[in-house]
């Protein structure tokens, strides 16, 4: 079983619309939570980073969630633009020292005009 | 641009042949890894390299697979006979101690097996 779920797999949306997506994963203990955003045929690219004692942390319009009692974390996108089109991978690490990291499937998002 | 490269960006090669990809990660950090990752999926750890030493590899890294890092800078991964299967987007993250432990990926290489 996949050690980091997410939902929705898939969503398409209207620009300007906000949207959530969902995080849980069952990775313990960690040692931080990344949301990354992955353009089609592009590397992922880093839009935010938590340790276990942060709830919050915003880049831009991105604004990541992580309860890690519920082992739950969400990425809020607000007022959705064409270029936020893309696949949305959470990614767990542990704390280890080889910095393993566990990946969701993501979400791919599809902003639509 | 995340400060890693990778070339070639795309390769399209028959059954068979023997492919190499190169990733140049941030000149300062000493761990490299590779990934695959197939259509749909999160990416799929295969090797990782401490300097110039290959510190771990996955299952998924058949004896077909060979990576290097010689002097512990720029890395390289063969495939050898290659098969459809094969077929993935090969990811290189660079890591650098810091606040976070951040892996910073590089564009990838698309390979298409015919």
């Amino acid at each position: 079983k996949n050690q980091v779920e997410q939902s929705p797999q898939s969503l398409i949306i209207l620009e300007g619309k906000n949207c959530t997506l969902q995080c849980n994963y069952t990775v313990s203990p960690f040692s931080n939570l990344r949301w990354y955003k992955q353009d089609t045929g592009r590397g992922p690219v880093s839009l935010t980073i938590m340790t276990f004692s942060e709830n919050t942390k915003s880049n831009g319009r991105y604004t990541a969630t992580l309860d890690a009692d519920t082992k739950q974390s969400s990425l809020h996108i607000t007022a959705s633009q064409l270029s936020d089109s893309a696949s949305y991978i959470c990614v767990v690490s542990d704390p280890g020292g080889n910095n393993r990291l566990a990946f969701g499937k993501g979400n791919q998002v599809v902003v639509i005009p | 641009d995340t400060g890693v490269s990778q070339d070639p960006r795309h390769k399209i090669t028959k059954r068979g042949q023997n492919v190499t990809f190169r990733c140049d990660p941030i000149s300062e950090h000493n761990r490299l890894y590779w990934y695959r990752q197939t259509l749909g999926q999160g990416p799929e750890f295969l090797t990782y390299f401490q300097n110039e030493a290959q510190l771990e590899k996955s299952r998924l890294l058949s004896d077909r697979f060979s990576a290097e890092r010689p002097k512990g800078s720029f890395s390289t991964l063969e495939i050898q006979r290659t098969e459809q299967g094969d077929s993935a987007m090969y990811l290189c993250a660079s890591w650098g101690q810091g606040v976070y432990n951040e892996q910073f990926f590089g564009p990838g290489t698309r390979l298409t097996v015919l």
